[in-house]
């Protein structure tokens, strides 16, 4: 149980296009989900948090128009970068929260590998 | 402020020998304590994790970490490490509404 899904799981786009991430929760409802970002060799950084029917809550630094956050349903987050270019390229990650269990875990999916050209 | 300290980029073993991996942190109340693991190009998987109770948590593949709250440390153990081990592992802290914080990752090696 508790298995989270991505996808794509690997995306090649030209520089000023936009692209979108979807985050799936297959066996359980997930109330919150997160979106993180990891560089090479780096750890995961935060950039928001999206509960669902409502809008994200990014962290500091990180533009909203430019990572466009939806979680319309409870089983689905999506993440658009907009206008993505060459410094946008990374790992995404994210992850869920089973509002169902009493215990603060969150599963995490497989990523996200965007490479802007 | 809250914050999760690995001391250890890197850390190489042997194929057999035991494993400890460093986690320190800085958080106000009682944390909530996660292991993860992360291999090359992939997500996340759980490893174990500490809400409250017995200090001493036992995951999955035969790890296990000890909560010491004078330490302030989550340190992650196991006895002796397999080569599918190498890869990447992450101490991280529930650091309320559940948003965590994670370190900055070590990464082990294992030589055969």
């Amino acid at each position: 149980g508790a298995v989270v899904s991505q996808h794509p799981s690997r995306v090649i786009c030209k520089s000023g296009t936009s692209v979108k991430i979807e985050c799936r929760s297959l066996d359980f409802q997930a109330t919150t989900m997160f979106w993180y970002r990891q560089f090479p060799k780096q750890s995961l950084m935060l950039m928001a948090t999206s509960n669902e029917g409502s809008k994200a809550t990014y962290e500091q630094g990180v533009e909203k128009d430019k990572f466009l956050i939806n979680h319309a349903s409870l089983t689905l987050s999506t993440l658009t970068v907009t206008s993505a270019h060459p410094e946008d390229s990374s790992f995404y990650i994210c992850s869920a929260r089973d509002g169902q269990r009493v215990t603060d875990t969150q599963y995490f999916g497989p990523g996200t590998r965007l490479t802007v050209l | 402020a809250q914050s999760v300290t690995q001391p250890d980029i890197h850390i190489t073993v042997s194929e057999g020998a035991s494993l400890e991996l460093r986690c320190n942190y800085s958080y106000g109340a009682t944390p909530y304590l996660f292991w993860y693991v992360q291999s090359p190009g992939q997500g996340l998987q759980l490893l174990l994790k500490y809400f409250s109770g017995d200090t001493l948590v036992q995951g999955i593949k035969g790890f296990e970490a000890e909560f010491k709250r004078s330490q302030s440390s989550f340190n992650l153990r196991k006895p002796s490490v397999h080569w599918s081990d190498a890869a990447e592992y992450f101490c991280a802290v529930g650091a309320g509404t559940y948003k965590y914080i994670f370190g900055t990752g070590t990464r082990l090696k294992v030589l055969a």
